[in-house]
């Protein structure tokens, strides 16, 4: 089956600090959708990218879907303690309605 | 108002009861699934319901069965619950092949 592998697994930064996170896939995705999940809350859109090569901007976030549209990156600029949290990567094959999940990136933020 | 709202939000019950998880949807999609999110934090869909049919069903124990009464609910029961059936699951709705929304989230606990 489909396999997305996100790293790094986990990040520690400073407030203020730049963040880069990133997605592979063993397949090829239609779709890239990157989601924030709080402890003890349902996974949260936070950008979906729909063309190979298409960069979107959502406030401080940007993420990209690669050209060969099995990869996808998250840049996070500035961070600030509420982007704590785990990040996810998803993407749909376009062939049926299903959301494969990446392995989830912790990240945590020190003032 | 609640985009994606299940009950109850936690369950804790003993092995071999049945027990059941609602969700209903006030967003007009079409589309509603259900993810099972384990210790690791790993997402990964259950099943996958497109205007009240069954479209992805993924390799589930027969004793999970969703109902979907009409195409904004979608309920989970599960029979004999077992100890490795704790986790924490999770409804969500989007339009075929697009973006989804989440719920809160029930976290079962079976001991």
């Amino acid at each position: 089956g489909q396999q997305l592998n996100q790293s790094p697994q986990s990040m520690f930064i400073q407030e203020g600090e730049d963040v880069s996170m990133n997605c592979t896939s063993s397949s090829i995705f239609n779709t890239w959708l990157w989601y924030k999940q709080d402890p003890g809350e349902g996974p949260v859109l936070l950008i979906a990218l729909y063309k190979a090569g298409e960069l979107t901007s959502n406030g401080r976030l940007t993420a990209q879907f690669g050209i060969t549209r099995k990869d996808s990156f998250l840049n996070i600029s500035a961070s600030i303690p509420s982007d704590v949290g785990i990040y996810f990567c998803a993407g749909n094959t376009g062939t049926a309605s299903k959301l494969t999940f990446g392995t989830g990136t912790r990240l945590q933020v020190t003032l | 108002d609640t985009a994606v709202s299940q009950t109850p939000k936690y369950l804790v019950t003993q092995m071999g009861n049945d027990k059941s998880i609602k969700c209903e949807q006030n967003l007009g999609h079409d589309t509603m699934y259900w993810y099972k999110q384990d210790s690791k934090k790993f997402l990964k869909i259950m099943f996958s319901y497109n205007n009240k049919e069954l479209i992805i069903n993924e390799t589930v124990p027969n004793r999970f069965s969703p109902k979907s009464p009409d195409k904004a609910h979608l309920n989970l029961h599960i029979n004999s619950l077992e100890l490795g059936d704790s986790a924490v699951y999770f409804c969500a709705s989007s339009q075929p092949r697009g973006r989804a929304f989440f719920g809160q989230g029930t976290r079962l606990t079976v001991v």
